[in-house]
């Protein structure tokens, strides 16, 4: 069992926006602002998609944000494009030099 | 251009040995905390091991405390991952990752390296 939780899948038609949340505790997510969203094509390395909370690292599209509130952070993919169908993986700074990650949500693009 | 290329894995058996290797090019190594990550087939992500930019300090996932050491040679643009005592669950695509230009979280990604703990 993962130590954040996350929807095992999400799904929106080419366009559309779609959310996928993250929920944790006030031990990881609703204790620091560290919370990075990684994006994972099928036999891929993960790809940071977003930064303390909601910043994005150069090269990835502003159709990407990210929001928190208390325990619960989420990522927003808006106007979807058939490349953004991939797994996403919610992680959090734990304290302690630790970090946490969710079970990953599988975005599919219909 | 920023690479990481994790090498080492292979077939283990339970309760054996292994030493993963991750070469570092294209930024200043010795400046920035390395990570070792790691993914069970079909499942998701799990931080294993940290370490500190000149080595002093180490960190290490609860579940496999005392079975890990994570190590690094500036010298060498590498950092190692020592796994002892190995078993089945431990079998996992184990990837290196660096923290260079975003805080808190990993940006640069090896491609990973397969362990596979079987009999």
């Amino acid at each position: 069992q993962s130590a954040l939780t996350q929807p095992p899948s999400a799904s929106g038609s080419p366009g559309q926006s779609v959310t996928i949340s993250c929920t944790g505790t006030s031990s990881d997510v609703g204790g620091y602002n560290h919370v990075a969203w990684y994006q994972q094509h099928p036999g891929k390395a993960p790809k940071l998609m977003i930064y303390e909370v909601s910043d994005r690292p150069s090269g990835v599209p502003d159709r990407f944000s990210g929001s928190k509130s208390d325990n619960t952070a989420s990522l927003t993919v808006s106007g979807l494009q058939a490349d953004d169908e991939a797994d996403y993986y919610c992680s959090s700074y734990a304290g302690a030099r630790h970090w946490v990650f969710g079970g990953g949500t599988k975005l599919t693009v219909l | 251009e920023v690479q990481l290329v994790e090498s080492g894995g292979g077939l283990v058996q339970p309760g054996g040995s292994l030493r993963l290797s991750c070469a570092a090019s294209g930024f200043t190594f010795s400046n920035n905390w390395m990570s070792w990550f790691r993914q069970a087939p079909g499942k998701g992500l799990e931080w294993v091991a940290l370490i500190k930019p000149d080595g002093s300090d180490k960190y290490y996932v609860d579940s496999m405390k005392g079975r890990l050491t994570i190590s690094r040679d500036n010298a060498k643009d590498s950092v190692y991952l020592q796994m002892n005592s190995l078993r089945a669950e431990d079998t996992a695509v184990y990837y290196c990752a660096s923290s260079i230009r975003t805080p808190w979280s990993w940006d640069y990604w090896g491609q990973g390296t397969l362990v596979t703990v079987s009999s």
